[in-house]
């Protein structure tokens, strides 16, 4: 089954404490996304990858970190946790990530730092 | 950035009736696309309408875009119970962008 998997699906942690969210997709997609989705400011973009090495910033990247060393993964790394980015996070991946290349979504990860 | 706007940010209708959700977008665009959310889920993809189509349907789902406007409406017809979802439209600021950014969505409760 075509898809994109993220996880955890849940993650409480504290301020400072590095972690990772995983996000891997099996569609042979050059295309990656991490958004960010909290109430009253919808999805917001955080990093993009349009293929192996390469990546960019989107609108919100401070305080992430992303690496995309194969074609399949891309994790979202935060180094050092602070309460602003709890948050609920999606990766998202497309064949080209062209505007005519419709995003498939991961089910999220919920993560709050307190 | 964001590009997409949505009106209404909440919409509440009985099972049965015709439910009409609005975008508006600033700056030109080649493509547009629709997605649902259910509550707390992944984004899925609806539909996609390129700025030379002027209407566009899928099932129960009709799609209108106005460039002149800049403004775009997702009709899903003959609602059901499981249509209570998000609602976003995405866009991209332009040719060869690599960044969809998305509106705030309306929020659709469908009434049993």
């Amino acid at each position: 089954e075509a898809q994109v998997t993220q996880n955890p699906r849940y993650l409480i942690t504290v301020t400072g404490k590095k972690l990772t969210v995983t996000c891997s997709q099996n569609m042979n997609h050059e295309y990656m996304s991490w958004y960010r989705q909290d109430p009253g400011l919808g999805l917001r973009q955080i990093y993009y990858s349009m293929n192996v090495e390469v990546t960019d910033k989107g609108d919100v990247p401070e305080g992430y970190k992303v690496s995309r060393k194969e074609k399949r993964n891309f994790p979202l790394i935060l180094e050092s946790p602070s309460p602003n980015q709890t948050s609920l996070y999606f990766c998202a991946s497309s064949l080209s990530g062209l505007d005519n290349s419709p995003l498939h979504f991961g089910n999220g990860t919920r993560l709050t730092v307190t | 950035s964001q590009q997409g706007e949505e009106d209404p940010q909440a919409l509440s209708i009985q099972e049965g009736e015709n439910a009409t959700m609005n975008c508006s977008y600033k700056t030109s665009i080649n493509n547009l696309q629709w997605y649902r959310q259910n509550s707390g889920r992944g984004l899925v993809h609806l539909i996609l309408i390129r700025s030379n189509e002027r209407e566009k349907h899928s099932g129960r789902l009709r799609v209108t875009l106005d460039t002149s406007k800049k403004s775009s409406s997702l009709l899903i017809t003959a609602s059901r119970a499981a249509d209570t979802a998000s609602y976003f439209c995405a866009t991209g600021p332009g040719a060869g962008s690599y960044q969809l950014t998305f509106g705030k969505g309306t929020k659709l409760s469908v009434i049993p």
